[in-house]
């Protein structure tokens, strides 16, 4: 089955540490993204992506880091240097050159807490 | 720019009544309008999309949205909710692609359904 899969599912941190968030999609999509969601807050995108070895900042992306060397790979970093890093982190993606009409397909999630 | 407010944080109903979840938008371009929902501690699954096709719109699990320009709204309906629609529901707009941005989405902050049998 064609899918995004997100791991770990739940992640600890310990406060300074650097963290990996994995994003792994079959579904031959070109364009991928993280969102952060808070309580109450929506969606807010971090970072994106088009096309491998291309990414964008999206509207909260100081603190965090991604990269794209794969077109099925999309692990986002959460640095130290983010001050509230406890959230639900989701990756979705979208055929590029696809209308915008198009819905993106989300993971599961993941969700990290600090401790 | 686009963006989305969903009026109601929180919709409480009865097992088998109507439901009405409402969305209003705001952009100066057409724009395309879809509705997720999100069970707890899942990803978001797509309930249904307005793509200027018609102005109603059916989806699955018997919601249905119609999409009023006159109005700036498009509110989520289901003549009867079940248990199991329980779940956190997010409106969500999306413009024209944009090379510099790609194709942005603009959440609303979602509004979270309660059924009480």
């Amino acid at each position: 089955d064609g899918g995004i899969t997100q791991s770990p599912k739940y992640l600890f941190r310990k406060e300074g540490q650097n963290v990996t968030l994995s994003c792994e999609q079959n579904l031959n999509h070109d364009a991928m993204y993280w969102y952060r969601q808070d309580p109450g807050q929506g969606l807010r995108l971090i970072y994106y992506s088009q096309i491998v070895n291309d990414f964008q900042k999206g509207d909260i992306a100081e603190g965090y880091s991604v990269s794209r060397e794969k077109k099925e790979s999309f692990p986002l970093t959460v640095t130290s240097a983010q001050k509230n890093p406890t959230a639900f982190y989701l990756c979705a993606s979208i055929p590029s050159g696809s209308p915008s009409y198009n819905e993106q397909f989300f993971g599961p999630g993941t969700r990290l807490t600090v401790l | 720019a686009q963006s989305v407010t969903q009026l109601d944080s929180q919709v409480p109903v009865f097992e088998e009544a109507p439901v009405e979840l409402r969305c209003n938008y705001s952009s100066s371009v057409s724009v395309y309008l879809f509705w997720y929902v999100q069970y707890p501690n899942q990803g978001l699954q797509l309930l249904l999309k307005y793509t200027s096709a018609a102005t109603l719109v059916k989806g699955i699990n018997g919601f249905e949205a119609e999409f009023k320009k006159s109005e700036t709204s498009f509110h989520l309906t289901k003549p009867s909710a079940h248990m199991s629609d329980a779940a956190e529901y997010f409106c969500v707009v999306s413009g024209p692609y944009y090379s510099n941005s790609g194709y942005a989405l603009n959440f609303g902050k979602g509004t979270s359904l309660l059924v009480t049998p």
